[in-house]
């Protein structure tokens, strides 16, 4: 079946622009996530989402950083005012959630803020 | 909170011999661990998963070992594959909160 899907997968942005990129879970998947993976690290937590509720935004970076799933299915990363060290992949993942641990990982959007 | 310690960060070994990558965590609460595999380009991929009651796992050439007291976790891949080649993420999750916390990933290179 159809496996977590992001848009785009690349994007440049100049510095001081506002970005928004998408991730689509997989069909059923109540709990959705965020993460965010600097070149040569592993993937490090954003925010949880649990159908449309957030549950947990404590991985974000700053402010300038907001998540919303609004009909807890399709959701929307979206970063203003980019900066240089925002450059990274965000990775979107998703899972069956009721106590199902396993997480399920998008190919990721690479941004590069220039 | 969790803390994931992973090594070693490179890993070169002969096709056809034995891999071990070998991790830590801190928080005593972690009862899930899974192993992913991400190739250049690609997402992270789930290839094997272990919870706090049970040892160890096996599936084909992969096996996990878990450490509860030690809190070690270590992922075995046995008779090794051009195809191994990628960096592998060791991680640790609690019902806590559900958020998985990743190691810093080891490239593994199989060698012809």
């Amino acid at each position: 079946g159809a496996g977590v899907s992001q848009s785009p997968r690349y994007k440049v942005a100049k510095r001081g622009q506002d970005v928004a990129l998408r991730c689509d879970p997989i069909s059923g998947h109540v709990s959705l996530f965020w993460y965010q993976q600097a070149l040569g690290q592993g993937p490090e937590f954003l925010t949880y989402f649990q159908n449309e509720a957030q549950l947990d935004k404590s991985g974000l970076p700053s402010d300038r950083f907001f998540a919303e799933r609004p009909e807890g299915s399709v959701s929307t990363l979206k970063i203003q005012r980019t900066q240089q060290e925002d450059s990274a992949v965000y990775l979107c993942a998703s899972s069956l959630g009721g106590g199902s641990y396993e997480q399920y990982f998008g190919p990721g959007t690479r941004l590069t803020v220039t | 909170g969790e803390n994931v310690e992973q090594h070693p960060s490179t890993l070169s070994v002969q096709e056809g011999d034995s891999a071990v990558i070998k991790c830590t965590y801190s928080d005593s609460a972690s009862n899930y661990f899974p192993w992913y595999k991400q190739e250049l380009g690609k997402g992270p991929q789930l290839i094997i998963d272990i919870r706090s009651n049970v040892g160890e796992k096996k599936d084909q050439r992969i096996a996990v070992t878990l450490n509860k007291t030690a809190k070690h976790f270590s992922l075995h891949i046995t008779e090794t594959q051009p195809e191994d080649s990628a960096v592998y993420f060791c991680a640790a999750s609690s019902n806590r909160d559900d958020k998985i916390i990743f190691g810093k990933g080891t490239r593994l290179h199989i060698l012809p």
